[in-house]
């Protein structure tokens, strides 16, 4: 079986300043992992995933992840947020028979 | 030229009732899912199609019926509609299993 734990549900932070999002995850098999975002009143869109090699992965919006498969975390950053990154975010990973599953989900709130 | 496309957007219905809510996507996926998202943003699978072939079927009451018709579709039914019900439906898509998953923009249904 496989599970994703986003070990923050609500993360507040100003404008400007650096973030990071966690997410840990287990899975008996190589996975692929995510992030998507999901703004208010849409649907989940993709930020960026990771498959295979480098583990450093860049994505839209000036978000990136690094996979660390020691302590298996996909955690999110991103250097410095603007209002508009207040949004959702889901981790997820996919790995055994291609069956996904997503985390909790994270609120980031991006006060002025 | 919407990836992928959910009718209706809103459905406010009464308990009892019977309600469907349809999904297209015309990105020539093979995989098609269902998602309800409830009041605190978690999300949970429901279906998954693979060439119109049934192959997640979570823990779901068997008043939910899918059904994809073709590739591109997939439907979902709802018989005898409970106040629990009410929730963010949301459908996806993705070129196989476990791959990047594409969403619709939701369908907020209230059951009265």
């Amino acid at each position: 079986a496989q599970s994703v734990t986003q070990l923050d549900s609500q993360v507040p932070v100003f404008e400007e300043a650096p973030v990071e999002l966690r997410c840990n995850y287990s899975s008996s098999v190589s996975v692929y992992l995510f992030w998507y975002v999901q703004y208010p009143n849409q649907g989940l869109q993709l930020l960026l995933k990771y498959l295979s090699g480098s583990t450093l992965v860049k994505g839209i919006n000036g978000f990136e992840a690094e996979f660390n498969k020691s302590q298996t975390s996909f955690h999110l950053r991103k250097p410095s947020v603007h209002i508009s990154d207040t949004a959702e975010y889901f981790c997820a990973v996919s790995g055994n028979a291609g069956k996904s599953t997503f985390g909790d989900g994270t609120t980031l709130t991006v006060k002025p | 030229d919407t990836a992928v496309s959910q009718t209706p957007k809103y459905l406010v219905t009464q308990m009892g009732n019977d309600k469907s809510i349809k999904c297209e996507q015309n990105l020539g996926h093979d995989t098609m899912y269902w998602y309800k998202q409830d009041s605190k943003k978690f999300l949970k699978i429901m279906f998954s199609y693979n060439n119109k072939e049934l192959i997640i079927n979570e823990t779901v009451p068997n008043r939910f019926s899918p059904k994809s018709p073709d590739k591109a579709h997939l439907n979902l039914h709802i018989n005898s509609l409970e106040l629990g019900d009410s929730a963010v439906y949301f459908c996806a898509s993705s070129q196989a299993r476990g791959d990047t998953q594409y969403f619709g923009p939701g369908t907020r249904l209230t059951v009265l």
